[in-house]
């Protein structure tokens, strides 16, 4: 079974703040991604990464960035969190030729 | 550029009752379709894909969609709701299987199973 896990279930940090979300996932897979979700807007894409060091923008990268050292690790960055990023953060996995993505359980953050 | 429409945020429906949840995609590609699960503090699961041959997909749990590209429909649908089925649904359409396919998530449907 693949596993995909996120560091932290809730997580709750003041306006300003450096924010760090990791995502490892066990089965050797090059293709990792971040989303957040949002109710009645889905999953938005902020990052992926096809391999090591290697990251491209999706569609909402603005105030986030992105750390992947190690193929089994995902970092999402928040380099100074503020209220409008209050969300729920999803991270998924997948391997190339396969389109199917295998999710984590997901971080609720707030930011207040 | 695709896009994937939803319709729907909340669908109830009484238990043993047909569940059917509506998903519209454009795609300017053959598309890649999936419906994805996410019951309470989870994650997404996925429940069923299509990319190419039948259009009639069967998935976990007794759900099934078809592919109807005439209608650019995908609709997922469960003969008998069961109150286990309580959860938020979301259809998805991607436009391949390459590294640099991306996969573009609708806003959701919320199931609710009446007793």
């Amino acid at each position: 079974d693949v596993k995909v896990t996120q560091s932290s279930r809730y997580l709750v940090k003041r306006t300003g703040e450096k924010v760090f979300l990791e995502c490892v996932q066990d089965m050797d897979h090059e293709n990792m991604f971040w989303y957040r979700q949002d109710p009645g807007l889905g999953l938005r894409l902020i990052y992926f990464s096809y391999d090591v060091k290697m990251k491209e923008k999706g569609d909402i990268p603005e105030g986030y960035s992105v750390s992947r050292e190690k193929k089994e690790r995902f970092s999402l960055i928040l380099e100074s969190a503020s209220t409008n990023q209050t969300s729920m953060y999803l991270c998924a996995s997948s391997i190339p030729g396969n389109v199917e993505q295998y999710f984590g359980p997901g971080t609720r953050l707030t930011v207040t | 550029a695709q896009s994937v429409t939803q319709l729907g945020s909340h669908v109830s429906v009484s238990e043993g009752a047909l569940v059917l949840l509506r998903c519209n995609y454009s795609s300017s590609v053959p598309p890649y379709l999936f419906w994805y699960v996410q019951y309470p503090n989870q994650g997404l699961q996925l429940l069923l894909k299509y990319t190419t041959g039948a259009t009639l997909v069967k998935g976990i749990n007794g759900f099934e969609a078809e592919f109807k590209k005439s209608e650019t429909s995908f609709h997922l649908t469960k003969p008998s709701a069961h109150m286990s089925d309580a959860a938020e649904y979301f259809c998805a359409v991607s436009d391949g299987d390459s590294s640099a396919s991306k996969i573009i998530f609708g806003s959701g449907t919320r199931l609710s199973i009446r007793p």
